[in-house]
C-alpha cells in the first residue's frame, strides 16, 4: 500500500506568491516523522523541513512551513514568497519509528513564473 | 562542507559488467542508505546500514550487494549489471538517534546498455 501520496504532479506559481504542495500519508505507527525534500534540475536532494508526529506546533524553516493535520494524515508544504530558484521537484517522505527507511511520494514539480 | 560524497557521478556499463559505487560521509553518522530513483517515482531503498560492519536489505535489494567496512564509507556493488538497473543512485546518511533527517549525496547516474 502506498504510504505517501502526492496528488499534484505539477504546479505553476507566480513569483512572490505562495504555493501549497499536498501530501497525505498512511501509517498505524503513532510515532513517525515527516520530511520534505527539494530536488532541483541539477539532481541533488536537499532537505527542507521536518515534522515529528508528536510535535504540537507546525514546523517552519524560513519561507517553508509545514501544515500538519494529524487527524487527516496530511502534511502539506507551504512555500511563501516564491522565487525563481524554487522551481524544482518536491518530495514528501515519512519514516516510522520502527523502520529504517524513508517512504517517498512520487513528487510534485513546481515551476515559478516571473 | 563535504557532507555526503558519491563517486562516480556518471557511469555507463555494458550488460553483465560489474562495478562499485562509493559513498563517503564526514558527519560521523551511524546510519547509511542506498536508494535508487527512477522516472516518475520517488526514491526506493536498496540496502542500508546501522553501523560499521552491519548491512540490511531494503525494499529493492535484488542484484545489489553492499559493504560497510568503515563507518564513513558505504559501498554499493552491482555484480552483473542489467538494463533494469539503469537509474540514479543516491546515498544518504543520518544519525542513529530518534527520527532524524537523512542527508543525501548528489547522486550517481548509471546507464546499463
Amino acid at each position: 500500500a502506498q504510504k505517501i501520496t502526492q496528488t499534484q504532479p505539477g504546479m505553476f506559481v507566480q513569483e512572490k506568491e505562495a504555493v501549497t504542495l499536498d501530501c497525505t500519508y498512511d501509517t498505524s505507527d503513532p510515532s513517525y516523522g515527516l520530511f520534505w525534500y527539494k530536488q532541483p534540475s541539477s539532481g541533488e536532494m536537499i532537505f527542507l523541513i521536518y515534522q515529528g508526529s508528536y510535535d504540537q506546533q507546525n514546523a517552519t524553516e524560513g519561507r517553508y512551513s509545514l501544515n500538519f493535520q494529524k487527524a487527516r494524515k496530511s502534511a502539506n508544504l507551504v512555500i511563501s514568497a516564491s522565487q525563481l530558484g524554487d522551481s524544482a521537484m518536491y518530495f514528501c517522505a515519512m519514516r516510522e519509528v520502527g523502520s529504517r527507511k524513508l517512504s517517498f511520494g512520487a513528487g510534485t514539480t513546481v515551476t515559478v513564473r516571473a | 562542507n563535504a557532507g555526503v560524497t558519491q563517486t562516480p557521478k556518471f557511469r555507463v556499463l555494458k550488460t553483465g559488467q560489474s562495478m562499485t559505487l562509493l559513498c563517503a560521509q564526514d558527519m560521523n553518522h551511524e546510519y547509511m542508505y542506498w536508494y535508487r530513483q527512477d522516472p516518475g517515482m520517488g526514491l526506493r531503498l536498496i540496502h542500508y546500514s546501522v553501523g560499521e560492519g552491519t548491512t540490511a536489505k531494503g525494499e529493492v535489494p535484488d542484484g545489489y550487494n553492499v559493504s560497510r567496512l568503515k563507518k564513513q564509507n558505504f559501498l554499493l556493488g552491482l555484480e552483473s549489471a542489467a538494463p533494469s538497473q539503469t537509474s540514479v543512485y543516491f546515498c544518504a546518511s543520518s544519525t542513529g538517534q530518534g527520527i532524524q533527517p537523512q542527508h543525501f549525496g548528489d547522486g550517481t547516474r548509471l546507464s546499463i546498455l
